[in-house]
């Protein structure tokens, strides 16, 4: 069965510092990836999708970047954090039309 | 671009209730996906229903595509079906998913 992973789960980071979300699937090969962030009390939004190796494709036009190094590998980085980066980031992948969402990162930016 | 509207935006229901959760969208879909986000952020995945009328358990769903609406059944409902529940229709291109804003369920003893 497909599982997947999420890390750090709870994250604290200062205004400026750099950030580095890491995702992982287990048990499938070749998913389309993605990355959501849901404000507080808010909806999804989607943030960057990947169909393959180094393929991403941004929805949002922001400070944040993603990169997938690996079939199964999803990272969301920023080089400079700002307030309004706070949120609950949650990666997803997808099966045909399905798609599975990780446990969730919860980062607060002080 | 696609609208996804969900009502009612919060249900306050008795242990053992039944509800009805209602999910309306502008344009036409080939996939819908109905979600529990638990009170720990979890989303759990209930039906992909893109048509036509699916139970599990408790809970059943029903999507009229040419109408535009899909509808969550929740039945003798446990305080454990507390959270937020939302529906999901695609984007154009890699079956990017547009969320609805959610519908708030708090089911008290």
């Amino acid at each position: 069965s497909q599982t997947i992973h999420q890390w750090p789960a709870t994250l604290v980071q200062p205004v400026g510092s750099p950030l580095s979300l890491e995702c992982t699937v287990e048990g499938t090969s070749n998913p389309n990836l993605y990355w959501y962030r849901q404000a507080a009390g808010r909806g999804l939004q989607l943030l960057f999708y990947s169909v393959g190796i180094g393929q991403i494709s941004s929805e949002v036009p922001q400070n944040l970047s993603a990169s997938r190094p690996q079939d199964r590998q999803f990272i969301l980085s920023s080089k400079k954090l700002l307030l309004s980066d706070s949120g609950f980031y949650l990666c997803a992948w997808g099966r045909m039309r399905e798609q599975f969402f990780g446990p969730g990162t919860r980062l607060t930016v002080l | 671009g696609i609208q996804v509207e969900q009502s009612p935006p919060d249900l306050i229901l008795q242990e053992g209730a039944n509800s009805t959760l209602r999910c309306n969208f502008s344009d036409s879909v080939n996939n819908l996906q109905w979600f529990h986000q638990n009170p720990w952020g979890q989303l759990i995945n209930l039906f992909y229903i893109p048509s036509g009328t699916k139970q599990n358990g408790r809970l059943s769903a029903t999507t009229v595509a040419t109408e535009r609406y899909s509808l969550l059944y929740i039945s003798s409902s446990q305080t454990t079906d507390s959270g937020v529940y939302f529906c999901a229709v695609p984007l154009t291109g890699a079956n990017n998913l547009f969320f609805g804003t959610g519908t708030r369920l708090t089911v008290i003893p």
